[in-house]
C-alpha cells in the first residue's frame, strides 16, 4: 500500500523569500515516481515537479526544487523567490505499479504575503 | 496539444438522480485515469483505463458508478442514484504509454458535482 503524508495544512511565506513544503511517503514498490502539483483557486491541477525514485539527484525546475531522502522516505519542495502567483495548494503525491495511478497526501495550502 | 478536457465544468443535480460526465483526454494518451476529490483533501483514486479496457477499480467506486472508454478515446463517468455524499469535484487525468512514455499525468480542469 501506499501512503503520502503532509503534516503542514498551511503555509505562509513573503514575497520573494524561500518556503519549503515538507511530504513524506511510504510504498511498497521498488519502482515509484514522486510528484508535486500545485491547485490553484480555478483548481486545475498543474504539475510543478517531478523525482524518478531511482535517481539520486535532486529534481530542480527554475525556483523549484525538491530534496529527496529515499532511506527517510522524504520529499520536500522547495520554492525560492516566492511569487504572487504561487499560492495555491500544493500536493505531494506518489505513483507507481502496474497502472501508475497516484496516492496523493492532504495538500498544503500556501499563502503568499506581498 | 489541446489539454485534457472535461465537460461539464458544474452539474447540480437532485438526489436520486443520474448524472453523466465526460472526459476528452489529450491526443494519444493511452492511460486514462478518475479521481474524486473532495474539500479540503487530495485527490482519491477511482478507475483506470488503458486505452479502452478498464483495469483497474477503487473500492471507492460503488455499484452505483460505471466508467466507459469506449474505442479507447474519450471517456464518461456515470453516477446512478446520486446521494449527497457524492458531492465532490471529478478529475480526469491522462499519461501517454509506449514510445511517449512519461509517468506523468495531466489534468482536466474537473466537474463540480453538487447533490441536492
Amino acid at each position: 500500500a501506499q501512503t503520502v503524508t503532509q503534516s503542514q495544512p498551511e503555509m505562509s511565506v513573503q514575497e520573494a523569500e524561500t518556503v519549503t513544503l515538507s511530504c513524506t511517503y511510504d510504498t511498497s514498490e521498488s519502482d515509484y515516481y514522486l510528484f508535486w502539483y500545485k491547485q490553484p483557486p480555478s483548481r486545475q491541477m498543474i504539475l510543478v515537479i517531478r523525482q524518478e525514485a531511482y535517481k539520486q539527484q535532486n529534481a530542480t525546475e527554475n525556483r523549484f526544487s525538491v530534496n529527496f531522502q529515499k532511506a527517510a522516505k522524504s520529499f520536500s519542495l522547495k520554492i525560492s523567490d516566492s511569487q504572487l502567483g504561487d499560492a495555491a495548494m500544493y500536493f505531494c503525491a506518489t505513483s507507481g505499479g502496474a497502472t501508475n495511478k497516484l496516492i496523493f497526501g492532504t495538500g498544503t495550502l500556501l499563502a503568499v504575503q506581498p | 496539444d489541446t489539454g485534457v478536457s472535461q465537460d461539464p465544468r458544474h452539474k447540480i443535480t437532485k438526489r436520486g438522480q443520474n448524472v453523466t460526465f465526460r472526459c476528452d483526454p489529450i491526443s494519444e494518451h493511452n492511460r486514462l485515469y478518475w479521481y474524486r476529490q473532495t474539500l479540503g483533501q487530495g485527490p482519491e483514486f477511482l478507475t483506470y483505463f488503458q486505452n479502452e479496457a478498464q483495469l483497474e477499480k477503487s473500492r471507492l467506486l460503488s455499484d452505483r458508478f460505471s466508467a466507459e472508454r469506449p474505442k479507447g478515446s474519450f471517456s464518461t463517468l456515470e453516477i446512478q442514484r446520486t446521494e449527497q455524499g457524492d458531492s465532490a469535484m471529478y478529475l480526469c487525468a491522462t499519461e501517454p504509454l509506449g514510445g511517449q512514455r512519461t509517468d506523468t499525468q495531466y489534468f482536466g480542469p474537473g466537474t463540480r458535482l453538487t447533490v441536492l
